[in-house]
């Protein structure tokens, strides 16, 4: 799997749209962008993925540039429930999933 | 979404003693399910991949003869850890994808079980 690196922790103010980086420079064409996210104490929740169009679901949209090289995830209301850390991955596999650090998103009041 | 379920949620049992934990995909058949383990404040590590009717597949640095894998039908594996120490208290979580892998779907976790050795 191709490395990821995001920030460690971000802030986001209740009711606003959270956006959350990722770079992936050496992403393979054939690797899928997983982002998933993990309450306290919790299994990891899926969120979203996608290859190279925008995605977007019930819980967030998914942003990848044209080069692959990075992607942002955007979860457009946030609320405290959304208080967890986020994992971005890139695979070529939907399955054995290597998880890094993640960014650490606390949803203020 | 689907449901991956495990059992215990928490358990604290004394040190040299076995502890079982169970995985199961509550409305598919997963053929394969992953179990990981998570330490305080770090990420999730890949143990191994558990496939039904045969063999788990254990990553580098895990001990097999400690954790042992067993995949009895398409909708439980199970993990036991033998002889627990201290040190393998952890919060041990599994993840299971319906269907055919590869198929391009996303993988289900369980909520995880927290097991402390004393």
């Amino acid at each position: 799997d191709a490395k990821t690196t995001q920030p460690p922790s971000m802030d986001c103010a209740e009711g606003r749209a959270a956006n959350l980086p990722c770079n992936h420079s050496t992403i393979s064409g054939n690797e899928y962008v997983y982002w998933y996210r993990q309450i306290h104490s919790q299994g990891p929740q899926y969120i979203i993925h996608g290859l190279k169009n925008n995605e977007t679901n019930e819980m967030a949209s998914l942003i990848i540039t044209e080069d692959r090289k990075s992607s942002t995830l955007i979860l457009p209301h946030a609320t405290l429930r959304d208080t967890a850390v986020y994992y971005c991955i890139a695979s070529d596999n939907d399955y054995k999933l290597s998880f890094g650090a993640g960014t650490t998103v606390t949803v203020r009041a | 979404g689907a449901v991956v379920s495990q059992h215990p949620s928490r358990v604290i049992c004394k040190s040299g003693t076995s502890v079982k934990i169970e995985c199961r995909s509550l409305d598919f058949q997963a053929t394969t399910m992953f179990w990981y383990r998570q330490f305080p404040k770090q990420s999730l590590m890949l143990m191994a991949t558990s496939n039904e009717g045969s063999k788990a597949t254990y990553e580098q640095g895990v001990e097999k003869d400690k954790f042992l894998i067993n995949h009895a039908s398409l909708t439980l594996s199970t993990l036991t850890v033998t002889s627990a120490h201290p040190e393998d208290s952890s919060f041990y979580i599994c993840s299971a994808v319906p269907g055919t892998l590869g198929e391009n779907t996303e993988a289900f976790f369980g909520q995880g079980t927290r097991l402390t050795v004393v």
